[in-house]
């Protein structure tokens, strides 16, 4: 079964650090990995993607993720952190085998705390 | 603008009582989705859509309906069968199922039993 971890619930960062938010998956087949984020009350907005190529891959608000095939890991990264980067982030597997083809497995959510 | 309307934002229930969920897209996209968000379990997947008058069941189907009639719209009915339908709902729709397509939010809707 094709499936996303996320191992911490939480991550606390100052403003200015770089952050990381973890994500590992296991998939049968090419992986189809995504990122999202969600601000409170509010819908899930996409960040980026892993489709095939590079494996360090850009997206939206200086995001940046690094796709890791031996350690099955999609983590997200930005080099300085800022407070409104505040939110609750979500991994994604694109289901390519499942009876729902084409659907979003999702990890639990990791909520990112950025101090000032 | 381009986007996934979601209505009512706010949605309250009284037991026994069927609501439906409203969304319409104008992104001229041909897969549509339903998410159900509890909090600490992440998004699972109710129904989806990938064409003009068919829809699947996903993973926690049951105490749901769907209807797929026109391309733009895609409403979710809870109906009385569900026992615990307190909960954040999002619609979402793709261009195709192909897995490479990235799948777009509204910006849901809170349903509360009363």
């Amino acid at each position: 079964a094709q499936s996303v971890a996320q191992p911490e619930d939480q991550v606390n960062v100052a403003e200015g650090n770089p952050l990381t938010v973890k994500c590992t998956y296991s998939v049968s087949g090419n992986p189809y990995l995504f990122w999202y984020v969600q601000y409170p009350n509010r819908g899930l907005q996409f960040l980026l993607k892993y489709i095939t190529g590079d494996n360090l891959v850009k997206g939206s608000y200086g995001f940046e993720a690094e796709f890791n095939k031996s350690q099955t890991s999609f983590h997200l990264k930005k080099p300085s952190a800022l407070v409104s980067d505040s939110a609750l982030y979500f991994c994604a597997v694109r289901d390519n085998y499942g009876g729902s083809q084409g659907n979003l497995i999702f990890g639990k959510g990791t909520k990112l705390s950025v101090k000032p | 603008d381009g986007g996934i309307t979601q209505s009512p934002k706010y949605l309250f229930r009284k037991e026994g009582q069927n609501v439906t969920l409203s969304c319409e897209q104008n992104l001229n996209h041909d897969a549509m989705y339903w998410y159900r968000q509890d909090p600490g379990q992440g998004l699972r997947l109710i129904y989806y859509s990938q064409i003009v008058n068919d829809f699947q069941k996903g993973d926690i189907a049951e105490g749901y309906s769907v209807s797929r009639e026109k391309k733009e719209s895609f409403p979710l009915t809870v109906t009385s069968a569900q026992k615990n339908p307190t909960a954040f709902y999002l619609c979402a729709s793709s261009s195709s199922s192909g897995v490479g397509n990235t799948i777009y939010f509204g910006e849901g809707s809170w349903l509360t039993v009363v």
